[in-house]
């Protein structure tokens, strides 16, 4: 069974920590992405990584900043936290190429910032 | 850029009733669309996706959509729909970003189901 896990389901952080969320694909996905996910708005992305190491900013990258140092793993780093990055977080895998190709997601981690 | 529109953000339906939740995209040539379904505090499933041939796609969980290029439209449909049917409803569409594809989702439906 095909399986995108993010490390936490909620987390609280207070303003100005430094904060790590963590997503591990075990499917052999060449991209992996982040998204941001809040009532009325949708799904929308931070930041994608199509190889290790290589990122590209999403549509709302501001404040985020991210780490792909192994293919299964992309992390979401919030330098600064802001009680305006308070939301849910959805990370996500596929293979590259084709338009066609359908997207996996893990089960979300539901931010907190105070 | 393409943008995927769903124009209802809440739909209330009664168990048994049959079920239309909107899309609509933009884009110039054929588009790749998806419909996706986040039940209460999971991810994102697929229920079904469209890329070429038959416009009317069949799906999981007893769904189906039709693609309407006149219309620019993906709707998404079940005859009878059930109480776990509950949950919300994306509607997405696969572009070209950067380096790689990548999807652009709508902002979702929200489906409640009355016994």
């Amino acid at each position: 069974d095909v399986k995108v896990t993010q490390s936490s389901r909620y987390l609280v952080k207070r303003t100005g920590e430094k904060v790590f969320l963590e997503c591990v694909q075990d499917m052999d996905h060449e991209n992996m992405f982040w998204y941001r996910q809040d009532p009325g708005l949708g799904l929308r992305l931070i930041y994608f990584s199509y190889d290790v190491k290589m990122k590209e900013k999403g549509d709302i990258p501001e404040g985020y900043s991210v780490s792909r140092e192994k293919k299964e793993r992309f992390s979401l780093i919030l330098e600064s936290a802001s009680t305006n990055q308070t939301s849910m977080y959805l990370c996500a895998s596929s293979l590259q190429g084709n338009l066609n190709t359908e997207a996996f997601f893990g089960q979300g981690t539901r931010l907190t910032v105070v | 850029a393409q943008s995927v529109t769903q124009p209802d953000i809440h739909i209330t339906v009664s168990e048994g009733a049959s079920l239309e939740l909107r899309c609509n995209y933009s884009y110039g040539a054929t588009p790749y669309l998806f419909w996706y379904v986040q039940s209460p505090g999971q991810g994102l499933q697929l229920l079904l996706k469209y890329f070429s041939g038959d416009t009317l796609v069949q799906g999981i969980k007893g769904f189906e959509a039709e693609f309407k290029r006149s219309q620019s439209s993906f709707n998404l449909r079940k005859p009878s729909v059930h109480w776990s049917d509950a949950a919300e409803y994306f509607c997405a569409v696969g572009e070209y970003g950067g380096a790689t594809n990548k999807l652009i989702f709508g902002t979702g439906t929200l489906l409640a189901v009355q016994p």
